[in-house]
């Protein structure tokens, strides 16, 4: 079965601290893409950083990075110098070729607080 | 530019009533997706539309659930005879239709929907 995994439900960080967010993923496809997304209180699920199964770097977008292990199916995002704003839901998603790419499956999702 | 925009941000109705939401893309984007969310959980897939096509729907979208995207643009998501079960905020998303796993999906910030 397809399956996006979020062990940690809640993580605490000192703010300027750094974080990781884990997630596990599994799935047999070849091909498949990593997304992590972060949800504020206000609900909306706002974008944050993509990676490609077959991308041979790891991906960063500005502060977020993302670990990619693809032998252990493993899709951490790291969140340096936390910011008071980081803190929020993230999720992690996984879109794979079955269906046409057509569709998002996430995890449960981490609750991150920022501690000043 | 603007975002995914839904309309109501929020919606209380009785058991029984029929709601209604309404899901603006961003004006580019050909294809268009539903999720819901309950608390604690992250979306899960409803439907997907390519034009005014929809192409996929997951088996939570019961008989009472409608959707439409009549010209290929907006969408509406129908739910007649509500249910106290269908309490949940329902996301509407957009993306892209160039192939492959990495079209980001955007999202709106999402209808919350309360059955008292």
């Amino acid at each position: 079965a397809q399956k996006i995994t979020q062990t940690q439900p809640g993580m605490f960080v000192q703010e300027k601290e750094a974080v990781t967010l884990d997630c596990t993923y599994d799935t047999s496809d070849p091909s498949y893409g990593l997304f992590w997304y972060k949800q504020p209180s206000s609900g909306e699920m706002i974008f944050l950083i993509y990676q490609g199964s077959y991308d041979q770097q790891n991906a960063t977008e500005g502060r977020y990075s993302l670990n990619f292990q693809k032998a252990r199916k493993s899709a951490n995002l790291v969140i340096s110098a936390s910011q008071l704003g980081d803190s929020a839901m993230y999720f992690c998603a996984m879109r794979r070729p079955s269906g046409g790419y057509n569709k998002l499956i996430f995890g449960a999702g981490t609750r991150l607080a920022v501690h000043p | 530019d603007t975002g995914v925009s839904q309309d109501p941000r929020h919606k209380i109705t009785k058991r029984g009533q029929n709601v209604t939401f309404r899901c603006d893309p961003i004006s580019e984007h050909n294809r268009l997706y539903w999720y819901r969310q309950t608390l604690g959980q992250g979306p899960e897939f409803l439907t997907y539309f390519q034009n005014e096509a929809q192409l996929e729907k997951s088996r939570l979208l019961s008989d009472r659930f409608s959707a439409e995207r009549p010209k290929g643009s907006f969408s509406t998501l129908e739910i007649q005879r509500t249910e106290q079960g269908d309490s949940a905020m329902y996301l509407c998303a957009s993306s892209l239709s160039t192939g492959g796993s990495g079209n980001t999906i955007y999202f709106g910030e999402g209808s919350w929907l309360t059955v008292v």
